[in-house]
């Protein structure tokens, strides 16, 4: 099945720069990426995603990329803000047509 | 829209216990899930319903957790007996098989099981 890894497990940076969190997924037949954010204590919400057909796409200070000959994806926020802060998944959808999650990355804004 | 649904929000119970979730996923939605999530780390898919027909449970601890979707729409998840390791936030999303949002996946705000 789908292998999600995901990098860094943690991640601070200074409200105003940027933060880029990076998945890799074993499944070359996968193609559809989201991203999600979790908030302490919240449901999971989608924030982005990309379809295997597409390399890149952009919403206002978030943008995912894709490489599908390395098998990797990831999510950049520019112009970060303390309300970034909170617990962001990859995921990667598979041949089986199932969702397999990343183990999150801990991003934090500080003020 | 109303969002997915699911009750109770917390439940504390001891081992060898039985716990039920329920779940209302987003109306016209055919597709439900059941996720675990263990503190620290992602979602883990237990069974996937199309309509009341299960497409995927090949993660799902069937020795001791049991899922249905009696008429396509609401959904129950129980665990009989629990064990220590059940501990984790238990997830139910939906999503609509047709249209450009097909694959995007609606989470409800889950159900905190404890079990000591």
């Amino acid at each position: 099945g789908e292998n999600v890894e995901q990098h860094p497990s943690t991640l601070s940076v200074q409200e105003g720069d940027s933060a880029v969190i990076k998945c890799t997924y074993s499944d070359s037949a996968s193609n559809y990426f989201p991203w999600y954010k979790q908030e302490l204590g919240k449901r999971p919400q989608l924030i982005i995603d990309i379809r295997s057909n597409v390399g890149e796409k952009k919403d206002q200070r978030i943008a995912v990329t894709l490489n599908k000959t390395a098998k990797h994806f990831s999510l950049h926020i520019t112009e970060t803000q303390p309300e970034d802060s909170a617990v962001y998944f990859c995921a990667a959808r598979g041949s089986n047509y199932k969702l397999t999650f990343g183990k999150g990355t801990l991003l934090t804004v500080n003020p | 829209e109303a969002g997915v649904a699911q009750s109770p929000r917390y439940k504390i119970i001891e081992k060898r216990q039985s716990v039920a979730f329920w779940c209302n996923p987003i109306s016209g939605h055919a597709t439900l899930y059941w996720y675990q999530q263990i503190l620290g780390q992602g979602p883990k898919l237990l069974i996937q319903f199309q309509n009341n027909g299960v497409v995927d449970d090949s993660q799902l601890p069937k020795d001791r957790f049991s899922a249905e979707r009696l008429k396509g729409v609401d959904s129950t998840l129980k665990i009989q007996p629990a064990k220590l390791e059940d501990s984790a936030v238990y997830l139910c999303a939906s999503s609509s098989p047709r249209g450009r949002g097909s694959y995007e996946q609606y989470f409800g705000p889950g159900t905190r099981l404890t079990v000591t």
